[in-house]
């Protein structure tokens, strides 16, 4: 089976605009998360979404988004960017049917804010 | 709410033995751990659930103390591969998608 697959692996934007990441999870995975990795805050859960609607919410601002389509693949957008927001995010993929539900990582965007 | 790891950093040779520590101060419902070589995705090693037993495969291995609501990593005869930052995640209940990671423990293993 193919892993998680993230686009595009690396993005330079600006402060003020935005940018929109990809996630396509394992397949037969329904469930997707989002987390922010820095060197100072570590690995920070951003959201998570299942049957295209969000289940779950991370302490991030507004300007955080997310959605799910049909096909699980899932793209989280973030508006109005700012220094702070330079990140690793990475998604994460997961069943959601058994107690032993695991989460797979994907390679991550590498997104730097200039 | 986030699990403290201990310790922050270890430096190990070829064939030394480590432990890494997880602990929470909230009653948690499974520990999943995790290895992040640099710049690369986090690998999932296990998972751990409250009432279950230890696990392991190969050379690595790992405890969930549920009275001391702590996970350990058990890393045995080390080889260079084992280097890395080793992370903890934790759910509170089942089914919870958003794991509550710890600040990782930085695994160097030199020859």
């Amino acid at each position: 089976k193919a892993g998680v697959t993230q686009t595009p692996r690396y993005l330079i934007k600006t402060r003020g605009q935005q940018v929109t990441l990809s996630c396509s999870p394992i397949s037969g995975h329904r469930s997707v998360s989002w987390y922010q990795q820095t060197p100072g805050q570590g690995l920070q859960f951003l959201f998570e979404y299942f049957s295209e609607t969000q289940r779950n919410k991370g302490n991030f601002p507004g300007r955080f988004s997310g959605r799910q389509f049909s096909n699980s693949r899932s793209e989280m957008n973030v508006s109005t960017l700012e220094l702070g927001d330079s990140a690793l995010y990475l998604c994460a993929s997961r069943v959601l049917a058994v107690s032993t539900d695991t989460q797979y990582f994907g390679p991550g965007t590498r997104l730097t804010v200039l | 709410q986030q699990p403290v790891q201990s310790p922050q950093a270890v430096i190990l040779r070829e064939g030394e033995d480590a432990v890494i520590n997880c602990s929470s101060s909230k009653a948690l419902y499974s520990v999943h751990w995790y290895r992040q070589k640099h710049g690369e995705a986090p690998v999932f090693l296990m998972i751990l659930l409250k009432g279950g037993e230890q696990k392991g495969h190969d050379k690595i291995s790992a405890s969930f103390n549920e009275k001391k609501q702590q996970s350990s990593l058990y890393l045995t005869a080390s080889q260079l591969s084992y280097s890395g930052t080793y992370f903890c995640g934790t759910a509170l209940e089942r089914s919870q998608g958003n794991l509550i990671f710890g600040k990782g423990t930085k695994l160097s293993v030199k020859p």
